[in-house]
């Protein structure tokens, strides 16, 4: 079982919809978690974090976490042909510093 | 703020030769510096991770001797592909914690650096 999982799309949604991206992590004891967005030859950035089970809005993201599924979700609102790019999932693992990260799930949005 | 450049943002070498990366924390001090590599359509691989003035900490599967890591300020951290042949073409790409009005868990990235070996 991979320690994060996310599905690899690609996703694709029309302009102005909802983009809905999922992951799941295998380390109970992680309490900190990442969205990074990375288009192609770029570095990721960070999006969100999240660290308390619930919702965390910022503008157009929306982070989900859920500790005891062991899963965490991203949402875009009114997705723009800008957002396409592959997300990260990211999790730091029990006791460490080291983030661990899933193989990214590939948004296209279509104008 | 947190602000990391990495140089240079491609290299092109000739099989058997040796390639210096840079990481520099512009901003602010990096207690600790990841490198990652990532071919393409792969999710970041983490190679290793340093500290400053201590030996890194190299992931399972990763030639210590092959990709040498120095970290010897704040904000400088160095990694060395030595004697690099076709398959260690890849996206290296470095990271540093400890950004200000950051916890020391959100990572910042640089640029990252295409390698590409003849």
């Amino acid at each position: 079982q991979k320690e994060v999982e996310q599905n690899s799309g690609p996703l694709s949604v029309p302009e102005g919809a909802i983009a809905s991206l999922n992951c799941t992590y295998s380390d109970r004891g992680s309490q900190s978690f990442f969205w990074y967005r990375q288009y192609s030859g770029k570095s990721p950035e960070l999006i969100m974090s999240i660290y308390s089970n619930g919702d965390k809005e910022d503008g157009r993201f929306t982070a989900q976490l859920n500790k005891a599924s062991q899963y965490v979700s991203l949402l875009i609102r009114d997705s723009q042909p800008s957002d396409s790019a592959t997300y990260l999932c990211a999790v730091i693992n029990t006791g460490g510093f080291k983030t661990i990260f899933g193989a990214g799930t590939r948004l296209f949005v279509k104008a | 703020g947190a602000v990391v450049s990495q140089h240079p943002s491609w290299v092109i070498c000739k099989s058997g030769t040796s390639v210096k990366i840079e990481c520099r924390s512009l901003d602010f001090q990096a207690t600790t510096m990841f490198w990652y590599r990532q071919f393409p359509k792969q999710s970041l691989m983490l190679m290793a991770t340093s500290n400053e003035g201590s030996k890194a900490t190299y992931e399972q599967g990763v030639e210590k001797d092959k990709f040498l890591i120095n970290h010897a300020s704040l904000t400088l951290s160095t990694l060395t592909v030595t004697s690099a042949h076709p398959e260690d073409s890849s996206f290296y790409i470095c990271s540093a914690s400890g950004g200000q009005g950051a916890t020391n868990e959100k990572l910042f990235f640089g640029s990252g650096t295409q390698l590409s070996v003849l």
